[in-house]
């Protein structure tokens, strides 16, 4: 298993250009999720999805969209850059097995994006 | 307000001595709490987790403590050795259930000194 992976590892964008961040995940699992990771600060959640089709709001989620057509896929899209969004993006995925006495509810980050804009 | 909060300094020590690293929170009811390690330039790497009926749980040289009363739960690395050395987080899981919506604290960076 690749795990769980993450396309580009670096951009850098102007004020108001759009990209789209790439995330995907190989173990089939149903939960996935969007951080970022800024200085000094703890990861923020940005969205989360739990399940293909089923995606709801983080804590930061202004200035981001996100769909899930796939189990695999999670795709960040930032629609109109700003200084304020350069940061260190991850991507994570989960499942829980709910078995007693497991570790369930692991959770499994990507390699991280750093997105600087200019 | 809501906080989550891991010391800021770095903890130095020397090898083969116990980390102990602190997690303290306020104004949440998290189900669990998840501790990662994380080293510069890598995505965090899940450690453990420990739900909030557990006191305490352990993996080979970790383990951690749950307090839900005090609000703080406490991560040691016993026999600790410079491959330790990283950055430690604590995590709130508020939902449970694998939900991937955990509050982290900005982490500890802990140096293990030979």
């Amino acid at each position: 298993n690749a795990g769980v992976t993450q396309t580009p590892k670096f951009q850098v964008l102007k004020t108001g250009q759009s990209m789209t961040l790439q995330c995907a995940q190989d173990m089939n699992h149903e939960y996935m999720s969007w951080y970022r990771q800024d200085p000094g600060m703890g990861l923020r959640l940005i969205h989360y999805s739990v399940g293909a089709g089923i995606t709801d709001q983080g804590e930061v989620p202004n200035g981001y969209n996100v769909s899930r057509s796939t189990t695999e896929d999670f795709p960040l899209r930032l629609l109109s850059a700003a200084p304020s969004q350069t940061s260190v993006y991850f991507c994570a995925s989960s499942y829980s097995s709910g078995l007693a006495g497991e570790s369930t509810d692991t959770q499994y980050f990507g390699p991280g994006t750093r997105l600087t804009v200019l | 307000s809501q906080k989550i909060e891991q010391n800021s300094e770095a903890l130095n020590i020397q090898e083969g001595k116990t980390a102990t690293l602190t997690c303290n929170y306020t104004n949440y009811s998290p189900a669990y709490l998840q501790w990662y390690r994380q080293d510069p330039g890598r995505g965090p790497v899940f450690l453990l987790l420990i739900r909030e009926n557990e006191k305490e749980k352990r993996k080979e040289r970790l383990k951690v403590t749950f307090d839900t009363t005090l609000k703080q739960s406490l991560f040691h690395i016993t026999a600790s050795q410079p491959a330790d050395s990283a950055t430690y987080l604590c995590a709130l899981d508020l939902l449970g259930g694998g939900y991937n919506k955990l509050i982290f604290g900005a982490g500890t960076r802990l140096a293990v000194h030979p």
